[in-house]
């Protein structure tokens, strides 16, 4: 069974940069794609981007000078980082499978961890 | 970016109900199209990929249809531990977008 489980800081202070790490287990990760998404707090969900086993990253233009997702196979864990914080950035992160079937073209976010609220306040 | 519009925003319904929950897509997806229930304080969890896939596990009182820019996600009788908010969302294109979820109520 594929679980994820996110930690870090969830207290950043404006302008500062958060860094999140995300461990898997029952799976080894150099067979999937790895994305993160986030949701504020009753909002709804923004994909941030995601990160293959051969280390390429694709991001949401939206962030992607803000953004870096990496990987560390020999610790089955990845992580994100974004720089320059504000309260427009509170919200829960998740990290999450990319499960893509090639054969079918299917591709869906399973399973996802449990999230980790992400408060930007001084 | 292709948006994804569902409707209704929020639904207040009845056990045993009938729901329909629709989500358009800007431009056309083909079945590139995926949704999510979530449970308060939870994550969301897949329910149906590829428009009408149901995920291993998901009652089958759930379905989905559609393709194109038009889809919609049904619950033929609504249980009491359907209560969530349902997400769709494409991946026929980077960024991946979701839709702003449905608020499904008794």
């Amino acid at each position: 069974q594929v679980q994820l489980q996110e930690s870090g800081s969830g207290l950043v202070k404006p302008s500062e940069t958060l860094s999140l790490s995300c461990g898997v287990s029952g799976v080894f990760m150099n067979s999937s794609y790895w994305s993160w998404i986030r949701q504020p707090l009753g909002g709804g969900l923004e994909w941030i981007g995601y990160v293959h086993y051969s280390g390429s990253t694709t991001y949401n233009p939206s962030l992607e000078s803000r953004v870096t997702i990496s990987m560390d196979t020999s610790k089955n864990q990845l992580s994100v980082k974004m720089t320059s914080m504000t309260a427009a950035d509170t919200a829960v992160y998740y990290c999450a499978r990319q499960n893509y079937d090639s054969r079918n073209g299917y591709n869906r976010l399973d399973p996802w961890g449990q999230g980790i609220l992400v408060t930007v306040s001084s | 970016d292709i948006q994804m519009t569902q409707s209704p925003s929020s639904l207040s319904a009845s056990l045993g109900d009938r729901i329909t929950i629709t989500c358009q897509a800007s431009q056309d997806i083909l079945t590139f199209l995926n949704w999510y229930q979530q449970k308060p304080g939870k994550a969301p969890k897949l329910l149906i990929f590829g428009a009408s896939n149901l995920e291993t596990g998901v009652p089958s009182r759930f379905s989905g249809s559609g393709s194109g820019t038009d889809f919609t996600l049904t619950i033929s009788s609504l249980q009491p531990e359907d209560i969530a908010t349902y997400h769709c969302q494409q991946y026929d294109a980077l960024p991946y977008t979701f839709g702003q979820g449905t608020k499904l109520e008794i």
